[in-house]
């Protein structure tokens, strides 16, 4: 059974880099891509990002200028850094596993995800 | 950006009763869409993928349908277990993107 753990500060000084890892086990990093997907206080899930265990990412454009996602294969991680953030970015943020589905095309969804931590942007 | 709009944003059910969430999308999407449950405190847990398949697991009063831009999920019987935030999700193209979520409270 694939599990995801998220790991990192919980509070995080405005302008400051909020960083994030990924902990994967149970499972192969391999062949996958890893997503980070935050959710505000009473809202619903926003998209941040994905990696594929090669390296190959992808951006909400929104987040794009303040977003870097790397993944370390050899520790089974993946980690997010968010630049300048402000009062905005407090969320709980998760980690999750894109699958995926075949028959005439792909169809991806978030499988497995972590069970998310709660980072605070305040001074 | 793909706008997913869910409706109604709450609703109040009792154990048993048929249970009906719309998802509708700004533009056509086909098949891409999936749908979530939250619980509080909780990470979102799959339900569905490619509009209509069951993830692994999942109890079979969940149902879905649609195409294009509207979409709907069903719980046939609502369980205990059920009362929760479900959210619609969009993979046809990116930024993928999640409707506000539509909270099914006890009545």
């Amino acid at each position: 059974q694939v599990q995801l753990q998220e790991s990192g500060p919980g509070l995080v000084k405005p302008s400051e880099t909020l960083s994030l890892i990924c902990t994967v086990s149970g499972g192969s990093i391999s062949n996958y891509y890893w997503s980070w997907i935050r959710q505000p206080p009473g809202k619903g899930p926003e998209w941040i990002g994905s990696i594929h265990y090669s390296g190959n990412t992808n951006y909400n454009p929104s987040l794009k200028s303040r977003v870097t996602i790397s993944v370390d294969t050899s520790k089974k991680q993946f980690s997010l850094k968010l630049s300048s953030v402000t009062a905005a970015d407090t969320a709980v943020y998760f980690c999750a596993r894109r699958g995926s589905y075949y028959d005439t095309v792909g169809y991806y969804y978030f499988d497995y995800w972590g069970p998310g931590t709660l980072v605070t942007v305040s001074s | 950006d793909i706008h997913m709009t869910q409706s109604p944003s709450s609703l109040s059910a009792s154990v048993g009763d048929r249970v009906t969430i719309t998802c509708r999308a700004n533009q056509s999407i086909k098949k891409y869409l999936n749908w979530y449950q939250q619980k509080p405190g909780k990470a979102p847990k799959l339900l569905i993928y490619a509009a209509s398949s069951l993830q692994s697991g999942v109890p079979s009063r969940f149902r879905s349908s649609g195409s294009e831009t509207d979409f709907t999920l069903t719980i046939s019987s609502l369980q205990p277990e059920d009362f929760a935030t479900y959210y619609c999700q969009q993979s046809y193209s990116i930024p993928w993107t999640f409707g506000q979520g539509t909270k099914v409270e006890i009545k």
